[in-house]
């Protein structure tokens, strides 16, 4: 059965910090991997992975895809409270699987 | 773990008729439900908000007399795209909030590829 598992679970960390959240899949028929920071109105795309090894990267947030191993990980340093978020991770195959999330709290 | 599932998973119609989308949240009540339509740059723009026993709540711009949603339950929430169009093909996907805290996670449905002809 296809999942999508994102560790950990929560986080909590200090303005300054960097972190390394993680997803893992089993899915049919892989077409992309997403990543989305879940706000209060709906979830702000973030990243879409589709190939191994090319790291994306927006500011602070950068992310990668291993389609060997079957996961990803996306990085934010310097972490401010305006990071403090749930961050969900998608991916897209047959359908569309959501990981559970990963709550990060930033503290000052 | 908490399971959201979305019913059809892919759904293919003529235009001018009218196809429902069932959300159901399969180990837990959720009083909120979310209803998101995909566009092609993977956006999830936020169509309504579903709440159990009263009306949704529909964000600017989406027709509320097109995409009737009802949300009959504790763990059943439909949308209904009536007399759909080719411009309503798309991705949609629905979301339930476990707790009644706006911090609560949200767990995503598999989404529905509706493609009208």
């Amino acid at each position: 059965e296809d999942k999508v598992v994102q560790s950990p679970l929560s986080l909590v960390v200090h303005e300054g910090d960097t972190v390394t959240l993680n997803c893992s899949y089993e899915v049919t028929n892989f077409r992309s991997l997403l990543w989305y920071k879940q706000e209060k109105k709906a979830p702000t795309f973030l990243f879409m992975l589709t190939s191994s090894g090319i790291e994306k990267k927006s500011g602070r947030l950068s992310s990668i895809l291993d389609k060997k191993e079957l996961f990803s990980i996306l990085n934010i340093t310097a972490t401010q409270t305006g990071d403090s978020a749930v961050y969900l991770c998608a991916v897209r195959g047959n359908d569309m699987r959501f990981g559970a999330g990963t709550r990060l709290t930033v503290k000052p | 773990g908490a399971v959201v599932s979305q019913h059809p998973s892919r759904v293919i119609c003529k235009s001018g008729t009218s196809v429902k989308i069932e959300c159901r949240s399969l180990d837990f009540q959720a009083t909120t439900m979310f209803w998101y339509r995909q566009f092609p740059k993977q956006s999830l723009m936020l169509m309504a908000t579903s709440n159990e026993g009263s009306k949704a709540t529909y964000e600017q711009g989406v027709e509320k007399d097109k995409f009737l949603i009802n949300h009959a339950s504790l763990t059943l929430s439909t949308l209904t795209v009536t007399s759909a169009h080719p411009e309503d093909s798309s991705f949609y996907i629905c979301s339930a909030r476990k707790g009644g805290s706006s911090n609560e996670k949200l767990f995503f449905g598999s989404g529905t590829q509706l493609s009208v002809l």
